[in-house]
């Protein structure tokens, strides 16, 4: 299986802030590579698809970049209902995995 | 509007079958692009792919979960059948079926979600 790994596990941040998580693939996995948002008690949110493609009426803080093995997803100014666990999802061949998660927290 | 919304009990017993059932609707599963997935998530853990099949009756599983995975699709019902065998205390989760599109001949995204259903695995 591809693993995918996600730093930092968590963070702390305040209102504004700039935030990049990073997501590592254990192999390439070209640009095939989601971002979701999950907060307590509900299903993940898609945020960004094939790397880099924003989602449908997700804000234009988010981004994401990145291709092979290395990628991040970057809130350019974090904002209240950002604070959440965010997922790396790869879909590159016919197993796919998430990465273990990375939570952002009120500094 | 694309709605899924998954069925099952809410409790088994260690060795048996665990079946699970995703009803959806507001997309058709025999539409080029269009496949549905399961995700699962113990408490307080992170998300677990566990299998997809697709329009053209494709799947894709988990390749720890595999042999105990078994998916199935009634597309003039809108259901997708998950089911797996052998389960054990580490199963208990949530369990997530979702819309997956295919975007490109190799990219999916999981779009839409259900609200999950908890199962526990207990004697």
């Amino acid at each position: 299986d591809i693993q995918m790994t996600q730093s930092p596990s968590s963070l702390s941040a305040s209102v504004g802030d700039r935030v990049t998580i990073t997501c590592r693939a254990s192999q390439s996995i070209n640009t095939n590579l989601n971002w979701y948002q999950q907060k307590p008690g509900k299903p993940p949110k898609l945020l960004i698809y094939g790397s880099s493609t924003l989602q449908s009426g997700v804000p234009s803080r988010f981004s994401g970049g990145g291709s092979g093995t290395g990628f991040t997803l970057a809130i350019s100014s974090l904002q209240p209902d950002d604070f959440a666990t965010y997922y790396c999802q790869q879909t590159y061949g016919t197993h796919w995995t998430f990465g273990q998660g990375t939570k952002v927290e009120v500094k | 509007q694309v709605t899924l919304r998954e069925s099952g009990p809410a409790l088994v017993k260690p060795t048996q079958t665990l079946t699970l059932t995703c009803t959806f609707s507001g997309f058709s599963l025999s539409t080029s692009g269009m496949c549905v997935s399961w995700i699962r998530q113990a408490p307080g853990k992170a998300l677990e792919w566990l299998a997809l099949i697709d329009w053209d009756d494709d799947k894709f599983f988990s390749t720890s979960l595999e042999t105990r995975l078994t998916i199935s699709k009634d597309t003039s019902k809108n259901q997708v059948v998950l089911t797996m065998t052998n389960v054990d205390p580490v199963d208990t989760a949530t369990y997530y079926c979702a819309r997956t599109y295919a975007y490109d001949t190799t990219g999916y995204y999981d779009d839409y979600w259900g609200q999950g259903t908890q199962v526990t695995v207990s004697a």
